[in-house]
């Protein structure tokens, strides 16, 4: 059974730093790229930014290129998302999720992690 | 950035109804179209992707069609456990836009 199991909900002050994770168990860590997709308070869903964990390749929305860092440790089978100095708009859920094959499409996802970021 | 358009934002339906949500995006997608359903405090889950392939273990009263720019999500007959807010959303090209949302709610 695939699962992704992601890190407990995290409260910061702005201007800390963060990384949350998301575990994978069940396939084969290394050939699905797993990415990242925010839910701000009430809000919709963005895609932020996906990793292939066999070589590392990297894609970023530009919306979120600079404003966080994604990696990966697959000897462990465990992706990071990660903040060098958060803002009270950081605020939000965040899922990790594996990509189908090679399209964005999202076939399992994580539980959530709620970050608070508190001005 | 593609952006992707769903009708209406929110649908007031009763069980047994048979429901359309639409999508638009605002260019040429060659069918790389999904569709996610999120129940409140639970993470979304895939339904159906590259427009009209039922994600396993969906039921089958949901399907979806479209293409080009176009595209819907159908429910036959509606469940009690399908009010739930749907999302659409574009795997053609970075990043993976999703739509506003549709909140399905009981009449």
């Amino acid at each position: 059974e695939v699962q992704l199991v992601q890190s407990g909900a995290e409260v910061k002050k702005s201007g800390e730093s963060l990384k949350i994770s998301c575990k994978g168990s069940g396939y084969s860590f290394i050939n699905y790229w797993i990415g990242w997709v925010r839910q701000m308070p009430g809000k919709g869903l963005e895609w932020m930014g996906t990793i292939h964990p066999g070589d590392s390749d990297t894609r970023y929305s530009p919306s979120f290129q600079g404003q966080v860092t994604i990696s990966a440790d697959k000897s462990i089978g465990t992706a990071y998302l990660q903040w060098s100095s958060l803002k009270a708009s950081d605020t939000a859920m965040y899922y990790c999720v594996r990509h189908k094959d090679t399209a964005m499409v999202l076939d399992y996802w994580g539980q959530g992690t709620l970050v608070t970021a508190s001005s | 950035d593609i952006q992707m358009t769903q009708s209406p934002s929110s649908l007031s339906a009763s069980v047994g109804d048979r429901v359309t949500i639409t999508c638009r995006a605002s260019q040429i997608l060659s069918g790389y179209l999904n569709w996610y359903q999120q129940k409140p405090g639970k993470a979304p889950n895939l339904l159906i992707y590259a427009a009209s392939t039922l994600h396993s273990g969906v039921p089958s009263r949901f399907s979806g069609s479209g293409s080009g720019t176009d595209f819907t999500l159908t429910i036959s007959s509606l469940q009690p456990e399908d009010f739930a807010t749907y999302y659409c959303q574009q795997s053609y090209t970075i990043p993976g836009t999703f739509g506003q949302g549709t909140k399905l709610e009981i009449k």
